[in-house]
């Protein structure tokens, strides 16, 4: 029930597209779920987080959409680019940014 | 603001040896957690502690594994003896619970090599 799993594993877009990674979960208990970019060499960072009391989130270019009926949530990175290429972990935790569980990630290539 | 800062960067060493990984959280951030990264494994928590007082230490893999937190601004982890299973990036993050931006803010890392 503390799993979070992340489709796909690898994603390889053109400059200007759109990439989608997706996320599900069993706990009910979570109530927030952020998402984290990690670039080679590097820790995670934060990027944008949602909780379930809305359906979407958008900070420019990046929107989380969230399904609280399906338990699932998604990124969407528009406009991408090859700045953007990096390995995305979506986690989930029952009490703000405590504890997370991580999802396994999406390595994200952007081609120019 | 420094961020969270991770010592040493890298370490490479032989089975049997005694590693100790250091971390200094961000300043006023009262919760503290080690993660340990693998292409296998993912990102896994090994242990978390709020207000240096351990928490959940569910994630550590087996005695030769041990962290502790004197302080608010220090916290080790330590394994001893090493096996080369054990090698990973070792993640160190800090978080202020309930503050403006309550979120786990991760170190560098550090690359650890069992040979």
């Amino acid at each position: 029930q503390q799993q979070v799993k992340q489709s796909p594993q690898s994603l390889i877009v053109q400059k200007g597209g759109i990439s989608i990674i997706n996320c599900a979960y069993e706990n009910t208990a979570f109530d927030y779920f952020p998402w984290y970019q990690q670039f080679p060499g590097k820790g995670p960072a934060l990027l944008i987080a949602i909780r379930p009391d809305v359906s979407e989130k958008k900070e420019g270019r990046f929107t989380i959409s969230f399904n609280k009926s399906a338990k699932q949530f998604s990124l969407h990175i528009m406009d991408s680019q090859p700045g953007d290429s990096a390995t995305y972990f979506c986690a989930a935790s029952g009490t703000s940014g405590s504890r997370l569980t991580f999802g396994e990630g999406t390595q994200l290539t952007v081609n120019p | 603001d420094a961020g969270v800062i991770q010592s040493p960067r890298h370490e490479v060493t032989e089975m049997g040896q005694e590693v100790t990984l250091r971390c200094k959280p961000i300043s006023g951030h009262n919760s503290l957690f080690w993660y340990r990264q693998t292409m296998m494994r993912g990102l896994e928590l090994l242990i978390y502690f709020n207000n240096n007082v351990p928490i959940d230490d569910s994630g550590m893999p087996e005695d030769r594994f041990s962290a502790k937190m004197p302080n608010a601004s220090f916290s080790t982890l330590k394994i001893q003896p090493s096996e080369p299973r054990d090698s990973a990036v070792y993640f160190c993050a800090s978080r202020l619970a309930g503050g403006p931006k309550d979120t786990q803010y991760f170190g560098p890392g550090t690359r650890l090599t069992v040979l």
